[in-house]
This record gives C-alpha cells, structure tokens and sequence, in this order.
C-alpha cells in the first residue's frame, strides 16, 4: 500500500506569510495526526482527526494553525500568519484503528519561516 | 498524562560497534513504536512493538510491558545509523494520542 504523503517536502517563507501543507494518508485510515518537531526538541502532538472530525485539538499552539480535513481524506495545516518559532518539521500519520493500530508517519515537511 | 524516557540522551560510536537504547515509560501501553529521524528530518518507522520482541536486520527491539521498559539493539553500526532515536507510546486507555520521548542522538564515526 502506498504510504502517508506529506507536501511539500521543504518550505522557506517570510515572517507573516501563509503556508499551507498537505497530508495524503494512506486509503482507509480513518485515523490522521498532526505532529511536530521544532527547534530540534520533541515531537509534539498537534490534532487528531477521526474522518473529517477534530478528535482532538489539545495540542494546537494557538489560532494561527489551522487544520483541515474536508471529506475525511485528505488533510491541510495552515500556518497564518508565521512567526519564527514555526520553523521545525512538520509530520503527519495516519492509523487504521487509533486504540489497536500502530501510526505510519510521512517524511514530514521541512518548514523554515526567515 | 504518560510519561516517556529515553537514555542516553546522546551516544557515540566507532562504526561496527554495537549498542542498546533504552525506552521508560510511566504507565500501561497499547502501542509502543520505535522510530529513526534520519539526517534529512524524515522519520522512519522501525518498530511497532507493545511487546515481545522483534527481529529486523541488524537491529531489534525488545519490550517489557509489566515492566514499563523497551530496548532497541543496534548491532553492527554503520554511519547510516546516525540520526535521532525515537520511542513512543500510548496509554493503554487508547483515548490519547502517541506520546514522544526527548530520543537518543546517534552518532557514527567511520
């Protein structure tokens, strides 16, 4: 099966621009997280998706992320508008049954806000 | 909420030596999985191990679930092996999400 998709790879903006990353979870996992590293500290819990719900967002920093998953597929993070402390690597996964099922991770994106 | 400790927090090796990372964690577990941050940022997934143990080339991991502890083996290093050394965990509840330890940075010398 193909695996957990992220986009872009690498990003590079401006301090108060936009970006927004993508996630392609493998077909039929119902279960999509957001992680990330930044600073080179821990990986750290951002939001979970069942489907297209919000399960749960505890890990959101604050109202400048914002996350998608518009007909439980695919799933969007938006950064608006970035602050340098964003800059890290982005990752998501993706899990059948989210008690059961281990997580598959993508190879993450490489935000890097100047 | 559970707690993950990974030691050492950094190791060094001479290529073709061999090591073992440790994984603690606080609580009962569901899913214990073990991950390689590569130089690149990509994080690779090594193994799904809640316990028992697990066999993959030259490395393999061992969990020890009423003992809340879990090994990776690192067998033969190669400079390939360098990177960051991730366990995590979930609660046996199933209700929050994997939680991280702070990894063990590997360095390879040749």
């Amino acid at each position: 099966e193909a695996g957990v998709t992220q986009f872009p790879s690498h990003s590079v903006i401006e301090k108060g621009q936009t970006v927004t990353l993508r996630c392609d979870p493998i077909s039929g996992h119902d279960n999509l997280y957001w992680y990330r590293r930044v600073m080179g500290k821990e990986i750290k819990f951002l939001l979970h998706f069942v489907k297209e719900s919000k399960q749960d967002e505890s890990g959101m920093p604050n109202n400048r992320f914002l996350a998608e998953r518009t007909g439980g597929t695919y799933s969007t993070l938006k950064v608006q508008p970035a602050e340098l402390e964003d800059s890290g690597v982005y990752f998501c996964a993706s899990s059948r049954d989210s008690a059961r099922s281990g997580y598959t991770f993508g190879s993450g994106t490489r935000l890097t806000v100047v | 909420g559970i707690q993950v400790e990974q030691s050492p927090p950094d190791l060094i090796l001479q290529e073709g030596a061999n090591s073992t990372l440790r994984c603690n964690f606080s609580d009962s577990v569901n899913n214990l999985q073990w991950f390689h941050q590569n130089p690149w940022g990509q994080l690779i997934n090594l193994f799904y191990i809640p316990s028992g143990t697990k066999q993959n080339g030259r490395l393999s991991a061992t969990t020890v679930a009423t003992e809340r502890y879990s090994l990776l083996y690192i067998s033969s290093s190669q400079t390939t092996d360098s990177g960051v050394y991730f366990c995590a965990v979930r609660h046996i509840s199933g209700n929050t999400p994997l939680v991280f330890g702070k990894g063990t940075r590997l360095s390879v010398i040749a």
